[in-house]
């Protein structure tokens, strides 16, 4: 299996401007996350997913943010307008929930750097 | 809630040193514990986990005990290598989340 796939790697843009990030979890997997990661907050959940459904979106900073899961084998995370503290890596990870109540580990993709100008 | 408390770094160490990464957590009910590693621009991958209390999780060398009665993951490698300079994450999850210490950034010196 491939992994988890985030594109793009790295993405610079100018304040104000949309960001749309993307991830493509690994097949068969029923829960997808969206992280943010920075120095100053380390690493937070913003969102996460079971099968395509939104369960938890209390992570999500501000109204500025929005995640889809449009099926499940694709997600977007998108910032509009982006700002300068917008800026921090994004990992999406995704996970299999057996339902016996043992949690499985979660798989991240290699993360998207954001720098916001 | 549920939480999780890593010692700060970094540690240094020079090669071939003891390694131990105190990890304290708080939780309702007997969640999984887990040791992520991340290594530099990449994402954060399981190095290793234990499911229930006296489990002993282990690999690549590393190795981490579940005490309950301590409610402790500490993680612990009797050799490092230059190659194991990364950060590292204590977790735990009850249910459909994970809860990430603050990480611990390890450099190993030759």
């Amino acid at each position: 299996d491939a992994g988890v796939i985030q594109s793009p790697r790295h993405e610079v843009t100018e304040m104000g401007q949309e960001v749309t990030l993307r991830c493509k979890p690994i097949s068969g997997h029923d829960y997808l996350f969206w992280y943010r990661q920075t120095m100053m907050r380390g690493l937070e959940l913003l969102i996460y997913f079971n099968n395509n459904v939104p369960i938890d979106d209390s992570g999500m900073p501000e109204d500025r943010f929005s995640a889809k899961m449009p099926n499940a084998s694709f997600s977007t995370l998108k910032i509009q307008p982006s700002e300068p503290r917008d800026s921090a890596v994004y990992f999406c990870a995704s996970s299999l929930f057996s339902g016996s109540g043992i949690t499985y580990e979660q798989y991240f993709g290699p993360g998207t750097r954001l720098t916001v100008t | 809630g549920d939480s999780v408390t890593q010692m700060e770094g970094p540690v240094t160490l020079s090669e071939e040193a003891f390694l131990t990464i105190n990890c304290t957590y708080t939780a309702t009910g007997y969640p999984s514990l887990f040791w992520y590693v991340q290594y530099p621009g990449e994402g954060l991958q399981l190095l290793l986990k234990a499911t229930k209390a006296d489990d002993k999780g282990s690999n690549k060398g590393f190795e981490a005990t579940y005490r309950k009665e301590t409610t402790s993951f500490h993680l612990e490698k009797g050799s490092v290598q230059v190659s194991d300079s990364a950060v590292y994450f204590c977790a735990l999850s009850g249910g459909f989340k994970t809860i990430f210490g603050a990480g611990t950034r390890l450099f190993v010196k030759a």
